[in-house]
């Protein structure tokens, strides 16, 4: 069965410095990726996903993840960080393996400090 | 450009009563999810739908029920109301196209419960 982890329930960053938001994952078989951004009273929205090929996505707002196979590994960035991307944010996994669902993670509360 | 489309935004029912959410894909998404995000929780997977069959199952209460239409609308019905099952619920849609497309979302309907 397909897993999803966020070690973090909530991480502070200054405006303006890089952020990083952790996940990792389990899945039998290629994984397909996803983060999702969900602002307050609001649906998830899409940011980026991996499927195959570059293991740097880059995705919606300046947000880019690296896909690490070894590590099961696809930490959300961002190089500078805006008081706006301040969200709650979720990583997806889906199995390659015609599995229907796509499983969130526990989510990440991401506080950009001015 | 259109969405998701989900109605109502807020239901209040009371213990024991039934209720019925409403999802509206975007057009030519022939693919419905069911989540269920508590307050402070990440949205679990309840069941989806392809081509008007249920394609995959996940900790739906044997108390709901789903269906998708022949207009690819899908309606949660939900019976014997508990005070647990206050929270939103997320409809989303995706063409299926080999899978792995990302998801789109609706904004939710909260339902409370009291």
């Amino acid at each position: 069965a397909q897993s999803v982890a966020q070690p973090e329930d909530q991480v502070n960053v200054a405006e303006g410095n890089p952020l990083t938001v952790k996940c990792t994952y389990s899945v039998s078989g290629n994984p397909y990726l996803f983060w999702y951004v969900q602002y307050p009273n609001r649906g998830l929205q899409f940011l980026l996903k991996y499927i195959t090929g570059d293991n740097l996505v880059k995705g919606s707002y300046g947000f880019e993840a690296e896909f690490n196979k070894s590590q099961t590994s696809f930490h959300l960035k961002k190089p500078s960080a805006l008081v706006s991307d301040s969200a709650l944010y979720f990583c997806a996994v889906r199995a390659l393996n015609r599995d229907d669902k796509i499983i969130f993670g526990k989510g990440t509360r991401l506080h950009i400090l001015p | 450009a259109a969405g998701v489309i989900q109605s109502p935004r807020h239901l209040i029912k009371e213990k024991r009563e039934t209720a019925t959410l409403k999802c509206y894909p975007i057009p030519r998404h022939d693919t419905v999810y069911w989540y269920q995000q508590g307050p402070g929780q990440d949205p679990q997977f309840l069941i989806s739908f392809y081509e008007k069959m249920q394609s995959d199952k996940g900790s739906i209460p044997d108390r709901f029920s789903a269906q998708q239409f022949s207009d690819y609308h899908s309606e949660l019905n939900m019976s014997s109301l508990e005070l647990g099952d206050s929270a939103l619920y997320f409809c989303a849609s995706s063409p299926r196209t080999g899978g792995g497309e990302k998801l789109f979302f609706g904004s939710g309907t909260q339902l409370s419960v009291l």
